[in-house]
């Protein structure tokens, strides 16, 4: 079976601090990918990843950057968090396309205060 | 921005019925999948099904696709408490590398 994790299930930051969220898959995946879900916007993908060093903006990527060194692990990283980046984070990946079933990690509750 | 569209927004029924939802989408595809979230929790992929498919079954799952109407429904069969949860249909719009979700669908099974 296909495992994502992700670093934290829930975490507490105070505005303006660096937030960093990791990701890992265990099935050698080529895509990995990070959304925000909100109540009442449902999922909306931040960034994607299709290869190591290679990334891509999805459709909300202002105030987030992303970081995969390693073809398992990939990062997102709140530079100066905000309370409007206070959100449900998941993180998932997919084998070869980036249409393709993706597997998700738990996901990590994040409250900027 | 969302291409699926998931109707009923909610559904309440009692253990042992049918849930039916359904997905409709606004361009051409070629897969559409349908996940489960339970509460606070990721999403699990439940079935894909691909353009030139019409229908397929996954256990108590079975999902339908119409292309000429650009829709999809997902039947669960004998509900069971345990599938409380939200359903999300995903689809890759035209023209775009990524996965659109719906805002989901929730379904609550009373024992």
């Amino acid at each position: 079976d296909v495992k994502v994790t992700q670093s934290s299930r829930y975490l507490v930051k105070r505005t303006g601090e660096k937030v960093f969220l990791e990701c890992v898959q265990d099935m050698d995946h080529e895509n990995m990918f990070w959304y925000r879900q909100d109540p009442g916007l449902g999922l909306r993908l931040i960034y994607f990843s299709y290869d190591v060093k290679m990334k891509e903006k999805g459709d909300i990527p202002e105030g987030y950057s992303v970081s995969r060194e390693k073809k398992e692990r990939f990062s997102l990283i709140l530079e100066s968090a905000s309370t409007n980046q206070t959100s449900m984070y998941l993180c998932a990946s997919s084998l070869s396309g980036i249409t393709d079933t993706q597997y998700f990690g738990p996901g990590t509750r994040l409250t900027v205060l | 921005s969302q291409q699926g569209e998931e109707d009923p927004q909610a559904l309440s029924i009692q253990e042992g019925e049918n849930a039916t939802m359904n997905c409709s989408y606004k361009t051409s595809i070629n897969n559409l999948q349908w996940y489960r979230q339970n509460s606070g929790r990721g999403l699990v992929h439940l079935i894909l099904i691909r353009s030139n498919e019409r229908e397929k079954h996954s256990g108590r799952l079975r999902v339908t696709l119409d292309t000429s109407k650009k829709s999809s429904s997902l039947l669960i069969t004998a509900s069971r408490a345990a599938d409380t949860a939200s359903y999300f249909c995903a689809t890759p719009p035209g023209g775009n590398n990524r996965l659109a979700f719906g805002k989901g669908n929730q379904v609550v099974v009373i024992p």
